[in-house]
This record gives structure tokens, sequence and C-alpha cells, in this order.
């Protein structure tokens, strides 16, 4: 299995651009999440999704963060306006959830970086 | 709900000691539990997980828990430290009848001198 895939591997922007990360989940898994991690904050969760549909936003910073999964296989997480403080590691993970054992496996994240 | 406490943020060990990286967890149903392990400019992987079987759980290399209800605690153990063990540690709970949500420790960053 490819396991998570993530893109861009990095991105550089300037404040007030739109920025999107792309996520592809494992095949079969039905549980996406996108966290989002900085020095000041540790790992931070944004949103997850279940089935393709949001079940919990509540940590999803402000407006200018919005979040999609239109199908099974694909997700992104858009920001627009961009900030400087947006600036972190973005990770996208999966999970196989009905099992019962809820772990989750990890893409190997976005570096974004908003000057 | 669910927290996760990780005592030590920077842990320093010698190469071929005891590795012992501390977690206590609080959460008001039974709970499942998680140590990942984060190298340099990667994501999380998992090492291991406690899922309400064997309260003594081996993972990958080499590293191994012990679920202990009584004081609430998942502290995550290795016999011997190896230079390549030099990494971010996260512990993590979910609910074990709640939803798939993991609550994160803030890490541990764990040293290996030579």
């Amino acid at each position: 299995d490819a396991g998570v895939i993530q893109s861009p591997r990095h991105e550089v922007t300037e404040m007030g651009q739109e920025v999107t990360l792309r996520c592809k989940p494992i095949s079969g898994h039905n549980s996406l999440f996108w966290y989002r991690q900085t020095m000041m904050r540790g790992l931070e969760l944004l949103i997850y999704f279940n089935n393709n549909v949001p079940i919990d936003d509540s940590g999803m910073p402000e407006d200018r963060f919005s979040a999609k999964m239109p199908n099974a296989s694909f997700s992104t997480l858009k920001i627009q306006p961009s900030e400087p403080r947006d600036s972190a590691v973005y990770f996208c993970a999966s999970s196989q959830t009905g099992g019962g054992s809820y772990e989750q496996y990890f893409g190997p994240g976005t570096r974004l970086t908003v000057t | 709900a669910q927290s996760v406490t990780q005592l030590g943020s920077h842990v320093s060990v010698s190469e071929g000691a005891l590795v012992l990286l501390r977690c206590n967890y609080s959460s008001s149903v039974p709970p499942y539990l998680f140590w990942y392990v984060q190298y340099p400019n990667q994501g999380l992987q998992l090492l291991l997980k406690y899922t309400s079987a064997a309260t003594l759980v081996k993972g990958i290399n080499g590293f191994e828990a012990e679920f202990k209800k009584s004081e609430t605690s998942f502290h995550l153990t290795k016999p011997s430290a190896h230079m390549s063990d030099a990494a971010e540690y996260f512990c993590a709970v979910s609910e074990a009848y709640g939803n798939e949500k993991l609550t994160f420790g803030t890490g541990t960053r764990l040293t290996i001198i030579p």
C-alpha cells in the first residue's frame, strides 16, 4: 500500500494568497483527519471526516480555513487568504473505523510557509 | 473528555540504557491508547496500541508499553536505547466506545547520547 499521500510536500506563498493542500487516504479507509503542527501549539486536530462527511470541524481556526472531501479517495484543505501565522506543517491521516481500534496512519505532511 | 499528559518534554539517555517515556491519561470511559513516533521531517508512525486486550503491549523497534488502570498510565519503555531511537514520541488516547478522534500529548523529544 502506498500509504497516505499528501501534496505538495512544501509550499511557500505570500500573505493573502490562496493555498490548497491535498490528501489521498489509504484505500479502504473511511475516516480522514487534518492536523496542524507548530512548535508553539503542538499537534492540533483541525477537522475530520467519516464516510466523506465532516463530523467535527471545531478545530478549524477561522473562516479562512475550509476542507472538503468530494469522494473517498481525495480531500483538500484550503486557506484563503493565507497569513504568516498559518505557517506550519499540515498532516493528513486516515483510519479504518468499525474494526474498533481507531489507529490513524499519517501522511508525510505539507510544510507551509507564508511570507 | 479524554486527555493525555506526557511528563518531560525532553529526555536524554545513553546508548544502551533503558528508555522510559511517561504518559498518563484521563478518560471517562475505557480508553484506547497509542504511542506514535515522529522522526525529523516525517509524519507520525504508530509504535504500538492498547485496545483492552493484554495490558503489556509490544510494538515495533523493541518498544513496549504497559497499561496500568490503577495509575492511569501507559508508559513506553525499551530495554536498550539505540542511536536510531532519537525522535519525538507522542502518546494519544481515544474513547473505546466513543468517536474515533485521538487526543495527543505534547510530545517527548528523546535524545540518545553516544
